[in-house]
């Protein structure tokens, strides 16, 4: 079993839509979720962090973790063609950006 | 802020030759470097963690003596992939660890924009 498992999708969504994107994970010792973005053939892009259970928004993304169901969300509301990326979750038992273990990475597309 | 860069950003080797990859932070210091792999339509592997001035450390299954990692300076640090194969062909992927930026104290990592490596 994986540490982290992502569906990679594809997911399709028209323009506009709100997208929900999940992660599980089995180790319970994960302290520190991120989000990222990676567009083809290029690095990954740092969307959303956070340390603890609960929500974060930051504009049009939301990031939401679980940990008693070991569960992480990211929520893209009004979305663009420009969203269109591979999102990656990531996690860390060490606090801080330290040996990331991310999970596969989910293929979206958002259709004008 | 905050940007890794990586050189080159493709390149084409024959098999048996070595290839170096470097990654560079660009506007902070980065005492700590991570190198990943990653698969088409696969997540990125992390492969070694590479700390200034120290031996990097290698995770469990990846090839030390195939996978040189030097990490000279606080902005720099090299992959060498010697000896390469085809089945080394891959993304290879830096990024840097950024405490703070700019006076923010932060504790990130940032990712440079990869390299993809064939190898013929």
């Amino acid at each position: 079993q994986k540490e982290v498992e992502q569906d990679p999708g594809p997911l399709s969504v028209p323009e506009g839509a709100i997208v929900s994107l999940n992660c599980t994970y089995s180790n319970s010792a994960f302290q520190y979720f991120m989000w990222y973005r990676q567009y083809s053939r290029k690095g990954p892009e740092l969307l959303m962090y956070t340390y603890s259970s609960g929500n974060k928004e930051d504009g049009r993304f939301t990031a939401q973790v679980d940990k008693s169901s070991k569960y992480i969300s990211l929520f893209i509301r009004d979305s663009q063609p420009s969203d269109s990326a591979t999102y990656l979750c990531a996690m860390s038992v060490i606090q801080g950006a330290q040996k990331l273990v991310f999970g596969q990475g989910t293929r979206l597309t958002i259709n004008p | 802020g905050a940007v890794v860069s990586q050189h080159p950003s493709w390149v084409i080797c024959k098999s048996g030759t070595s290839v170096k990859i470097e990654c560079r932070s660009l506007d902070f210091q980065a005492t700590t470097m991570f190198w990943y792999r990653q698969f088409p339509k696969q997540s990125l592997m992390l492969m070694a963690t590479s700390n200034e001035g120290s031996k990097a450390t290698y995770e469990q299954g990846v090839e030390k003596d195939k996978f040189l990692i030097n990490h000279a300076s606080l902005t720099l640090s090299t992959l060498t992939v010697t000896s390469a194969h085809p089945e080394d062909s891959s993304f290879y992927i830096c990024s840097a660890r950024a405490w703070a930026l700019a006076g923010v104290v932060l504790d990130e990592q940032y990712f440079g924009p990869g390299t993809r490596l064939t190898v013929t």
